[in-house]
């Protein structure tokens, strides 16, 4: 089955810094990548996504990166604000075989003010 | 516009006793729809899932069960509780069978087993 690796665990930035979020998977059936952001007590909120077709997205401040034949994807905050503080999760779906998205650990971000 | 309801949002309940939580989605039809739990830490742990109507697959086995009673309510339980069940209960539903699709989660159940 599918195997989703996200680094690193915990990542703190400065306001206005710049994070990056890398994921890597193990499937190379997998055409389709989203991420969830989880503001505490919350429920996770897909932010951006992505599909194999496609090597960047961006929407405002958040950007995804794709590389098929390294199999690993990325997410990029630019200008870091307190209020993206939150867990991030990317995952990973295949076309093939089971539709389940298999989701990575978790980042959790922490922006100081 | 589609949404996804869930409650309660607060549950704290004793060992032994019964559970039952509640997802409703709206605004769309024949959706999948998924229960996963996070336990204390970031981790989201597939619980069961259903393609449609009185289908339920179950991902671990436990003594938890689901069901779907309705095209857009799918529904979680226990008989008997455990310490070990408490955590945040996530519904989560998204537009079929199609690989294209992020899901769009409730805003959770938080179950303390005292």
């Amino acid at each position: 089955g599918e195997n989703v690796e996200q680094h690193p665990s915990t990542l703190s930035v400065q306001e206005g810094d710049s994070a990056v979020i890398k994921c890597t998977y193990s499937d190379s059936a997998s055409n389709y990548f989203p991420w969830y952001k989880q503001e505490l007590g919350k429920g996770p909120q897909l932010i951006i996504d992505i599909r194999s077709n496609v090597g960047e997205k961006k929407d405002q401040r958040i950007a995804v990166t794709l590389n098929k034949t390294a199999k690993h994807f990325s997410l990029h905050i630019t200008e870091t604000q307190p209020e993206d503080s939150a867990v991030y999760f990317c995952a990973a779906r295949s076309s093939g075989g089971s539709y389940i998205p298999t989701f990575g650990r978790g980042t959790s971000l922490i922006v100081h003010p | 516009s589609q949404t996804i309801h869930q409650w309660p949002a607060t549950l704290v309940q004793p060992v032994g006793s019964p559970l039952s939580l509640e997802c409703t989605v709206e605004g769309t039809s024949n959706p999948n729809l998924y229960w996963y739990r996070q336990a204390a830490g970031r981790g989201l742990q597939l619980l069961f899932y259903s393609v449609g109507i009185g289908q339920i697959s179950s991902e671990v086995p436990q003594n938890l069960s689901a069901s779907r009673p309705q095209d857009r309510q799918f529904i979680l339980s226990s008989k008997k509780l455990l310490l070990s069940d408490s955590g945040f209960y996530l519904c989560a539903w998204d537009g079929g069978g199609r690989a294209g699709y992020g899901y769009t989660f409730g805003s959770g159940t938080r179950l303390t087993v005292v």
